[in-house]
């Protein structure tokens, strides 16, 4: 079974623009998530999806956006792109049931560069 | 509210040198326990888990105990190697009413010398 692939892998960027990342997530797979990581700051959840509707929402500014496709597919848009914005973004889909056993399971990952 | 925390690193060993990454968590109800690893320039394999007190997920010979008592799920291997190098993330899951959570603790680099 084919693993979670991030499109693309690196991406840089200039002040002022914006990005979308794609992701597809494992056959069968209904939920994604979406994080960002940092050397400072560790893996920080930005939103979730399932069925195409988010479910879920971490603390990040209305920059961040997502969507879902019917065939969970998912795309994560910044808007508006900041320096601060530089980071490994990480895409996790799981079966999505609301259990604590579901696991997530990442694709390799997006690195943005903002200059 | 839910927390996990890890011992800060870098952990450095010699190969074959025993292995100990602490980790404890706070939550309510009865999360599932979970240890990643990201090898450099990848993302995060799930390495092993737990889903119940008292369980013991195991995977390349890493081992980890879910402890409810203490609340700690500390990954262990006997021996390490060289290819172990890599940050290990200790994380738990829990169910919300329409959806869960997934928290990560800030991750634990381990160097593994020759």
């Amino acid at each position: 079974k084919a693993g979670v692939t991030q499109t693309p892998r690196y991406l840089i960027k200039t002040r002022g623009q914006q990005v979308t990342l794609s992701c597809s997530p494992i056959s069968g797979h209904r939920s994604v998530s979406w994080y960002q990581q940092t050397p400072g700051q560790g893996l920080q959840f930005l939103f979730e999806y399932f069925s195409e509707t988010q479910r879920n929402k971490g603390n990040f500014p209305g920059r961040f956006s997502g969507r879902q496709f019917s065939n969970s597919r998912s795309e994560m848009n910044v808007s508006t792109l900041e320096l601060g914005d530089s980071a490994l973004y990480l895409c996790a889909s799981s079966l999505g049931q609301v259990i604590s056993t579901d696991t997530q399971y990442f694709g390799p990952g997006t690195r943005l560069t903002v200059l | 509210g839910d927390s996990v925390t890890q011992m800060e690193g870098p952990v450095t060993l010699s190969e074959e040198a025993f292995l100990t990454i602490n980790c404890t968590y706070t939550a309510t109800g009865y999360p599932s326990l979970f240890w990643y690893v990201q090898y450099p320039g990848e993302g995060l394999q799930l390495l092993l888990k737990a889903t119940k007190a008292d369980d013991k997920g195991s995977n390349k010979g890493f081992e980890a105990t879910y402890r409810k008592e203490t609340t700690s799920f500390h990954l262990e291997k006997g021996s390490v190697q060289v290819s172990d190098s890599a940050v290990y993330f200790c994380a738990l899951s829990a169910p919300l009413s329409k959806t869960y959570k997934y928290i990560f603790g800030t991750g634990t680099r381990l160097k593994v010398l020759a």
